[in-house]
Order: structure tokens, then C-alpha cells, then sequence
């Protein structure tokens, strides 16, 4: 059985680098086939894609956060990063990584399964 | 980006009725050349992640009850659970995956009434 777990800070100062990991458990992340996801959810609200990267660290993120995005896989670990610069109020949020299995080298994939627990981070002073 | 609407935004029904959520995109999620739809529903429940009911509109996941049935194409689709169970109380998403990036309707919140 396939299992991820999000970790990393619950709180950023503004302005800072919010930093999480996705710790794969069940399956290797070598293999290939899949995009590891990260997804978040502001408080009370629906779900934003944030980007994916292969297991050769090919990346592809969402255009509206893409400036501000850096994930990067560690396939010794079975671990994926996420990292996000200049955070302010409006990044507070749950994030969720997931797994996806991917169509092609163009960032397609298909639907999130599964999915972590998700970490809560909040960005106050 | 394409855009998923869902409607109703929050729905009450009645142990053992019929729920039925709505859910449309901004573009076609149909693929001419596998005749697919790109589209799942995913049920989450409070303090828990999403889980995939449905995908490629209407198939159902494994493990998934049968109460639980996935149709539509094109733009227009829709979740219909056939008879309410109480642990059926939950926010249900549509996503197409259909182009990056993928993107997810706002949510609908079934309750029971």
C-alpha cells in the first residue's frame, strides 16, 4: 500500500521560504511511471494544483505560483521538497502531496491517488 | 486554465434518497482520440485528504460502494450517490485532468437532512 506523509515547519514568517517534504512509503519513486504532486487548500476552501516533479526531476508548475516554486526529488530518501519563496498570508494553507501516474514528458497526468494527510502552514509574523 | 464549476454548492438530503451533484468545465474534457473523459470526483471527509471515487467520469474506483456511480461527457457530468448512507457526509470535488494545469471544481458539501 502506497503512503505518503507531509512535514516541515507550521509556521513561516512572511516574506520567508515555506520548506515541506513528502516522505514515500510502499513504492519507489525511481520506478517512474508517476508525478509526485504537491496540492494545497486554503482554510475552508477548495483544492489548487501546485506542480509536480518526476523521479529524474523534471518539473512542471502551476503558472500562477511558478516564479515563486522549487521542488526537487531525492530517490535515495523516496522523498520529494517542495519550496516556496516570498510567502505571505495568502500561501496559509494545508498542503497535500499525492501521487499521479503520468501520460507523457508535457506535465499530463492522470487523477491524485493517493494522497497525503496533509500539513497545515501558516505565514504570520 | 479550464474551470470547474460545481453545483449545488452545499446539498442537504435525506438518508436513502438520491444525491446528485453537478459539475461542469469551461472546455471539453473529452479526448477524440481514446473517447475518454478526463474527469474524476473525490469524496473528503472532515480532517482527512481526498480520496478518488470516480474517474475517467464514471468508473469506479476500487473498494468504492456501488451506491456511488459517476456520468456525463464533454462539459457536463455528475455524481449521483443512489441512496444516502450517513458515512456519505462529506465535501465532494470534480478534477479534470485533462491539461495541465489540472484544475478542481469548489467544492460540494452534502449533509444529511
Amino acid at each position: 500500500q502506497v503512503q505518503l506523509q507531509e512535514s516541515g515547519p507550521g509556521l513561516v514568517k512572511p516574506s520567508q521560504t515555506l520548506s515541506l517534504t513528502c516522505t514515500v512509503s510502499g513504492a519507489s519513486i525511481s520506478s517512474g511511471g508517476y508525478y509526485w504532486s504537491w496540492i494545497r487548500q486554503h482554510p475552508g476552501k477548495g483544492l489548487e494544483w501546485i506542480g509536480y516533479i518526476s523521479y529524474s526531476g523534471r518539473t512542471h508548475y502551476n503558472p500562477a505560483l511558478g516564479s515563486r516554486l522549487t521542488m526537487s526529488v531525492d530517490p535515495s530518501k523516496n522523498q520529494f521538497s517542495l519550496k516556496v519563496n516570498s510567502v505571505t498570508a495568502a500561501d496559509t494553507a494545508v498542503y497535500l502531496c499525492a501521487r499521479a501516474k503520468s501520460r507523457d514528458n508535457s506535465g499530463n497526468s492522470d487523477w491524485f491517488d493517493p494522497w497525503g494527510q496533509g500539513t497545515l502552514v501558516t505565514v504570520s509574523s | 486554465d479550464i474551470v470547474m464549476t460545481q453545483s449545488p454548492d452545499s446539498l442537504a438530503v435525506s438518508l436513502g434518497e438520491r444525491a446528485t451533484i453537478n459539475c461542469k468545465s469551461s472546455y471539453s474534457v473529452l479526448s477524440r482520440s481514446n473517447n475518454k473523459n478526463y474527469l474524476a470526483w473525490y469524496q473528503q471527509k472532515p480532517g482527512q485528504p481526498p480520496k478518488v471515487l470516480i474517474y475517467w467520469a464514471s468508473t469506479r474506483e476500487s473498494g468504492v460502494p456501488d451506491r456511488f456511480s459517476g456520468s456525463g461527457s464533454g462539459t457536463d457530468f455528475t455524481l449521483t450517490i443512489s441512496s444516502l448512507q450517513a458515512e456519505d457526509v462529506a465535501v465532494y470535488y470534480c478534477h479534470q485532468y485533462y491539461t495541465t494545469p489540472s484544475t478542481f471544481g469548489q467544492g460540494t458539501k452534502l449533509e444529511i437532512k
